[in-house]
């Protein structure tokens, strides 16, 4: 049973760059979750996708953009990099897009970016 | 926005010894609060959901309380080991809304 699966591991841009990130959601979900996680915090929300829809939005800027594909895959770009988008993001996923949902998530070992 | 709050941010515990850390959330339109624990490069893994005031929740040695009245949850290591060092994070679900997270307890567990 394949768990949640994330692409690059680690990666290095430069300001101003753009750069797409990669999810597979554990097998049988559907609904995918982003989070940056800046050294020294907690998980910060980023959004969330359900049936191919940004279902809800956390307080980040419209350089954060994602996607959602048919086989629930997902991405997450971020566009004109900052120094400060420098975090480890993670990607999370459950069953059922309900915003009712209490289901446990299932994160990826994430995806760290450095930028210079 | 939600306040999710975690103390202490960091605790050693020796070898044997309980210990237990503090999550607070906010006490109005509680849905649900989660229990994870990260181990240092590996992804975050859930502990419990709980859902109901007055819960009490047990995986092996570690147990968890919840008091959404007052919002905080507890977290209880008992017999602490090393495998027990990791990160462990809450985060509280208001109604129709997104999981939250905490800024994570970080256990070192000595020989």
């Amino acid at each position: 049973d394949a768990g949640v699966t994330q692409s690059p591991t680690h990666l290095i841009k430069t300001r101003g760059q753009q750069v797409t990130l990669r999810c597979s959601p554990k097998s049988g979900h559907d609904t995918v979750s982003w989070y940056q996680q800046a050294l020294g915090q907690g998980p910060q929300f980023i959004f969330q996708y359900y049936e191919e829809e940004e279902r809800q939005r956390g307080n980040f800027p419209d350089r954060f953009s994602g996607h959602q594909f048919p086989n629930y895959s997902s991405e997450l770009n971020v566009n004109a990099l900052l120094l400060g988008d420098s975090a480890l993001y993670l990607c999370a996923s459950s069953l059922g897009g309900r915003l009712s949902n209490t289901g446990e998530l299932f994160f990826g070992e994430g995806s760290r970016l450095t930028v210079l | 926005i939600l306040n999710v709050e975690q103390s202490p941010q960091s605790l050693h515990v020796q070898e044997g010894d309980s210990t237990n850390f503090t999550c607070s959330f906010p006490s109005s339109n509680f849905y649900a609060l989660h229990w994870y624990r990260w181990e240092t490069a590996k992804s975050p893994e859930a502990l419990f959901v709980m859902t109901l005031n007055g819960d009490e929740k047990k995986k092996g040695r570690i147990s968890a309380t919840l008091n959404t009245k007052e919002g905080y949850s507890y977290l209880y290591i008992k017999g602490s080991q090393p495998e027990d060092s990791a990160t462990y994070l809450c985060a509280f679900k208001a109604a129709g809304n997104k999981l939250t997270f905490g800024g994570g307890t970080r256990v070192l567990v000595k020989p």
